[in-house]
């Protein structure tokens, strides 16, 4: 099977701008669940959707917000970009709970 | 919330040798522990995972060794080898319900040759 797939691998930004990143999970997976990466804060759990559905949210602000299609494909959105969002942005999908989590290659987002 | 701390922060080991992290959680409702290897660069992979069911579990190299009462877990990985040099990241959640796991903080790991 293929692994899980996240586009663009990078992008560079300003502040004030939006933008959305994708997510292909691994054929069958209906979970996707998002986290952020950075030097300080390390791993954080932003959101997950199963089927379709945000099933639980991180500590995040109201500017993070996903969406996942009935093909389990998932967007990520980020609105009026901060400087400190500037991060590495993984994805992982797995088949439901109970299950190990497969990362992709991630985003790596720089806002100037 | 889940607050996962692990410790060291960075681990250099000769070739060969052992290698231990460790890590403690404080939800007694986690029961899911897994170990993430991250190479420069690279996406995190897991490694190895624990259930609390179960107080050890080994694959080859690599043992998870789980304390429920004392609510902490480790990652012992014998006889390292360079290309075990990377950044290990433990893990806790719980089996039911969503699946967000709560990160400790990273190793980084040098095996020396």
């Amino acid at each position: 099977k293929a692994g899980v797939t996240q586009t663009p691998r990078y992008l560079i930004k300003t502040r004030g701008q939006q933008v959305t990143l994708s997510c292909s999970p691994i054929s069958g997976h209906r979970s996707v669940s998002w986290y952020q990466q950075t030097p300080g804060q390390g791993l954080q759990f932003l959101f997950e959707y199963f089927s379709e559905t945000q099933r639980n949210k991180g500590n995040f602000p109201g500017r993070f917000s996903g969406r996942q299609f009935s093909n389990s494909r998932s967007e990520m959105n980020v609105s009026t970009l901060e400087l400190g969002d500037s991060a590495l942005y993984l994805c992982a999908s797995s088949p439901g709970t109970n299950n190990e989590q497969f990362f992709g290659p991630g985003t790596r987002l720089t806002v100037l | 919330g889940e607050n996962v701390e692990q410790h060291p922060s960075t681990l250099s080991v000769q070739e060969g040798d052992s290698a231990v992290i460790k890590c403690t959680y404080s939800d007694s409702a986690s029961n899911y522990f897994p170990w993430y290897k991250q190479e420069l660069g690279k996406r995190p992979q897991l490694i190895i995972d624990i259930r609390s069911n179960v107080g050890e579990k080994k694959d080859q190299r690599i043992a998870v060794t789980l304390n429920k009462t004392a609510k902490h877990f480790s990652l012992h990985i014998t006889e390292t080898q360079p290309e075990d040099s990377a950044v290990y990241f433990c893990a806790a959640s719980k089996i039911r319900g969503a699946n967000n796991l709560f990160f400790g903080t990273g190793t980084r790991l040098t095996v020396i040759p």
